[in-house]
């Protein structure tokens, strides 16, 4: 069964325009909702995280917007660039430790 | 501050040998994980350790699969008898402590397991 369900698997898009993953949960108990970043032959690594406190955190060109009513949780990557190119995953845990991930997202920034 | 460091990057086995996969978390950080990602799939939990103590092994299969972070030394993953389907890439991930708002977990690089 799982818990976090990704979407789109991949996506296109141009220098400059705006990148959006969506990522929907199951466990109304999760209380913590990272984004990794990882690209290939390389480990996942934190991008952003979000709690359930609040409904949206940027940080530079990423913003996570957060859903609690209806389980669901996007990553918006602004201006993107080539170097964004990478496989995005969203995550939740309910203890901090053990993370639920979703199937990825591999974004592709045409120059 | 060195990352995460696993060891070996790649590892190339035969149907029924061992594989031995070592994990070194990040200085200072006493919590391990390990996790599993299939080809074109997400990462799954494994295992969770602290030193000395397994803390949750509810992702470890109930067979061939074993994991132990020693007081000294650094974390071992352990597949016996290794089969075609345990071909992933197994990541280690550390962290500093758990709640309050130093959770963050740092991944390595990963250990690319091939079984032929």
């Amino acid at each position: 069964q799982q818990q976090v369900k990704q979407s789109p698997q991949s996506l296109i898009v141009q220098k400059g325009g705006i990148s959006i993953i969506n990522c929907a949960y199951e466990n109304t108990a999760f209380d913590y909702f990272p984004w990794y970043q990882q690209f290939p032959g390389k480990g996942p690594a934190l991008l952003i995280a979000i709690r359930p406190d609040v409904s949206e955190k940027k940080e530079g060109r990423f913003t996570i917007s957060f859903n609690k009513s209806a389980k669901q949780f996007s990553l918006h990557i602004m201006d993107s660039q080539p170097g964004d190119s990478a496989t995005y995953f969203c995550a939740a845990s309910l203890n901090d430790y053990k993370l639920s991930f979703g199937a990825g997202t591999t974004v592709t920034v045409r120059a | 501050n060195a990352g995460v460091m696993q060891n070996p990057r790649h590892l190339v086995r035969r149907r029924g040998q061992e594989a031995r996969l070592r994990c070194s978390p990040m200085k200072g950080h006493s919590h391990v994980y390990w996790y599993r990602q299939l080809p074109e799939e997400g990462l799954k939990f494994m295992v969770y350790l602290q030193k000395e103590n397994i803390i949750d092994e509810s992702g470890m299969p109930k067979e061939r699969f074993s994991a132990e972070f020693p007081k000294e030394g650094p974390s071992i993953l352990r597949i016996q008898q290794v089969v075609r389907g345990d071909s992933a890439a197994y990541f280690c991930a550390s962290s500093p402590e758990l709640g309050g708002e130093n959770t963050e977990a740092f991944f390595g690089q990963g250990t690319r397991l091939t079984v032929v």
